[in-house]
C-alpha cells in the first residue's frame, strides 16, 4: 500500500530536549516536505527536499533541521524545543512526474512544555 | 507578499450544492491545488488547476482564473462525509513547483 509514515503520531516533550520526528515512504517520490499546521493558520512549510542530500527552507524554518540521507526518509529534527512548537505536523511526498499531488503522513501531534 | 484567502467556515443542507472561493495574490503562480482535511486526520488531495477553465471530477469540480487570482471549488450532491475543511493552496513559481503555500482552510458543516 502507498503511504507516507510519521512516527510518532503524538510526543509530549520538555523545553530544550531534543527529539526527531521521522517520515518515511514507500512510492519512490523525490520531493518530500514538512508542514505544521496551527489554528487559524492553516499548513505552514517548514522545509523541503527535491531529492536525496538537496533540501531547502520553506516559510517557517527556524528551530527546524532536516536531513534526506536516503530518498525514502526525511526525519525532522528538533534540536532544543521550546513551547511555540507546539504544533500538529505532517509530512508529504510527491512524484516529479506528478508532483501536484502531495500524498500526507497521518500527522504528530507535539506537545512541548 | 504572498496571500491566499478564502472564507473560515460555510454551512450547507445535506443534497445541496456548495461553492467555496479562494482568492490568492503570489509573486508567481505554478498551479492551484485543493485538499480535504477531515477532522484530525491528513490532507487528501482533490483537484488541481494550472490554466483557466473548469475541472470536473465526479461530485467535485474546481474553477480558476488567473487574471483574477481567484479559484473555487463546487461540491454537489452533499453529502454528510463531506463536513470536512477544504484547504486552498498555491504553487507560486515555475523555480520551485515543490513549493506550497496554503489557504486557513474552509470548515464545511453538513447539516441534514
Amino acid at each position: 500500500e502507498a503511504q507516507v509514515t510519521q512516527n510518532p503520531r503524538y510526543l509530549i516533550t520538555v523545553t530544550g530536549k531534543k527529539l526527531t520526528v521521522t517520515c518515511s515512504q514507500n512510492m519512490n517520490h523525490e520531493y518530500m516536505s514538512w508542514y505544521r499546521q496551527d489554528p487559524g493558520l492553516g499548513l505552514r512549510q517548514i522545509y523541503y527536499s527535491m531529492n536525496v542530500e538537496v533540501t531547502d527552507k520553506g516559510d517557517v524554518p527556524e528551530g527546524y533541521k532536516v536531513s534526506r540521507k536516503e530518498k525514502r526518509n526525511f526525519p525532522l529534527i528538533l534540536e532544543s524545543p521550546s513551547p511555540n512548537q507546539t504544533s500538529l505536523y505532517f509530512c508529504a511526498s510527491s512524484s516529479s512526474g506528478t508532483y501536484l499531488e502531495a500524498f500526507f503522513g497521518q500527522g504528530t501531534r507535539l506537545t512541548v512544555v | 507578499g504572498q496571500n491566499i484567502d478564502q472564507p473560515t467556515e460555510m454551512t450547507a443542507t445535506e443534497g445541496a450544492i456548495v461553492q467555496i472561493n479562494c482568492t490568492y495574490q503570489t509573486s508567481g503562480f505554478n498551479g492551484l491545488f485543493w485538499y480535504q482535511q477531515h477532522a484530525g486526520e491528513a490532507p487528501t488531495f482533490l483537484s488541481y488547476n494550472v490554466l483557466d477553465g473548469l475541472e470536473e471530477k465526479g461530485r467535485f469540480s474546481s474553477f480558476l482564473s488567473r487574471s483574477k487570482g481567484y479559484s473555487y471549488l463546487l461540491l454537489k450532491e452533499l453529502q454528510m462525509k463531506d463536513s470536512a475543511s477544504y484547504l486552498c493552496a498555491v504553487s507560486p513559481s515555475m523555480d520551485s513547483s515543490y513549493k506550497l503555500i496554503f489557504g486557513s482552510g474552509t470548515r464545511l458543516l453538513v447539516r441534514p
